[in-house]
């Protein structure tokens, strides 16, 4: 069955230094796609970043970095020098199906708390 | 603002009754997504549309039910509610359904069952 572990429910750091949330992802389907996405106290839905089963290189899109290591079924979200308003919840997704269709399942989150 | 428009934003009502959640796409997206959000059951896929047609199904329940019309938005029927559908409904939208498309989400509804 599809899974989405996402094991550190709180995490603190310190403003202007770098983090890292971890995803682990269980599938046995060879066509996946993985994301995460950013939800502030204001409730909405934010899409980070995107990383594709077969992508060889790493995902990156501006202070945001996926550590993909297929092997490990790990896909870990790297925030470079945090800033305050990168306080809020982070969710890890994966996304699988056909060309039909695409279901996604969610992570139960973690909670980022950057400190001045 | 990502594009995605969802009404109403705060919807209470009580057991047993029915309500229809809206959403608006982004221009030009044909496909739309179906989320619940809740404390208990965390982010949940219900439901993908991709130009009027289902593509996709999750962990819908049976009392809901949605559909896409020809002007690409979208409605979402949730019947005998109960209190343990209270929870934020997000509507997504994509371009093109397929894999590694971006999804851009609404602002959300948050039903209140009392």
């Amino acid at each position: 069955a599809q899974k989405i572990t996402q094991t550190q429910p709180g995490m603190f750091v310190q403003e202007k230094e770098a983090v890292t949330l971890d995803c682990t992802y269980d599938t046995s389907d060879q066509s996946y796609g993985l994301f995460w996405y950013k939800q502030p106290s204001s409730g909405e839905m934010i899409f980070l970043i995107y990383q594709g089963s077969y992508d060889e290189q790493n995902a990156t899109e501006g202070r945001y970095s996926l550590n993909f290591q297929k092997a490990r079924k790990s896909a870990n979200l790297v925030i470079s020098a945090s800033q305050l308003g990168d306080s809020a919840m982070y969710f890890c997704a994966m996304r699988e199906g056909n060309t039909g269709g695409f279901k996604t399942i969610f992570g139960a989150g973690t909670r980022l708390f950057v400190k001045a | 603002d990502s594009g995605v428009t969802q009404t109403p934003k705060h919807l209470i009502t009580a057991t047993g009754q029915r309500v229809t959640l809206r959403c608006s796409p982004r221009s030009g997206d044909l496909s739309v997504y179906w989320y619940q959000q809740s404390l208990d059951q965390g982010l949940q896929f219900l439901i993908q549309y991709y130009n009027g047609e289902e593509r996709a199904k999750g962990n819908i329940l049976e009392r809901f039910s949605a559909q896409q019309f020809p002007d690409l938005h979208s409605e979402l029927n949730l019947s005998s509610l109960e209190l343990g559908d209270s929870a934020l409904y997000f509507c997504a939208s994509s371009l093109t359904g397929v894999l590694a498309d971006t999804q851009y989400f609404g602002p959300g509804t948050r039903l209140t069952v009392l």
